[in-house]
């Protein structure tokens, strides 16, 4: 099947512990993102790389560090996770922006992080 | 003001009922539209992409006014299946970057 896949799906973790989310798309796009739903179900951009070059970069806390091996990955790493991060954290892609069409975003699943 | 407004909600319908959900944006460079919809614990998904002369899909029906900065949805004959949060989604610019609004949820009543 054609897909975002992000894992694991549920994460639960204590407080000061580093945690990695995979995720992976099959569906030939060049743009990947993070974004993060918190408990009032707002959705925020963190990130979005485009052919593993970092695009966009939120107001994030540093301890949140993403990595794209290659433009079809891209994994975020949590360092030293605060009870704040609890949250839904969606991966993302789309088509390469820029073309007189723009590519809607085709989300993963998401992870359920849970500090405590 | 943010850069994506939607109706604050919820809405709670009958089945069979019209219903039209608002949406504004404050960004007039926006070049790309869309509507999503989240179910509970449920990634959102692509309800339809919403073009300037507006598109029909169909109980769905989109419509963009440039000028006014407003995006709308119509929902005709609702299903119980329609219960869901309906997200409008704005690309500002080709930057890729897409911003969501708050949601609107419906609840689509027996």
């Amino acid at each position: 099947d054609t897909a975002v896949s992000q894992t694991p799906k549920y994460l639960v973790t204590q407080m000061g512990n580093d945690k990695s989310i995979k995720c992976e798309q099959n569906l030939g796009h060049d743009t990947m993102y993070w974004y993060k739903q918190d408990s009032k179900k707002f959705l925020k951009i963190m990130f979005s790389y485009n052919n593993k070059e970092l695009i966009i970069n939120e107001t994030v806390p540093n301890r949140f560090s993403p990595k794209s091996p290659d433009k079809a990955h891209l994994n975020l790493h949590i360092n030293s996770l605060e009870l704040g991060d609890s949250a839904v954290y969606f991966c993302a892609s789309s088509l390469r922006q820029g073309s007189s069409y723009n590519s809607p975003l085709h989300f993963g699943n998401g992870t359920r992080l849970t500090v405590t | 003001r943010k850069e994506v407004e939607q109706d604050p909600g919820p809405f709670n319908v009958p089945e069979g009922a019209t219903v039209a959900f608002n949406c504004t944006y404050s960004n007039s460079a926006s070049q790309s539209f869309f509507w999503y919809r989240q179910d509970c614990r449920k990634e959102p998904k692509l309800l339809m992409s919403v073009y300037s002369s507006g598109n029909e899909d169909g109980r769905f029906t989109a419509q963009l006014n440039r000028a006014s900065q407003y995006i709308s949805l119509l929902i005709r004959d609702s299903k119980l299946s329609d219960s869901a949060t309906y997200l409008c989604v704005v690309n500002p610019n080709y930057g890729q970057n897409f911003v969501f609004g708050p949601g609107t949820r419906l609840s689509v009543l027996p």
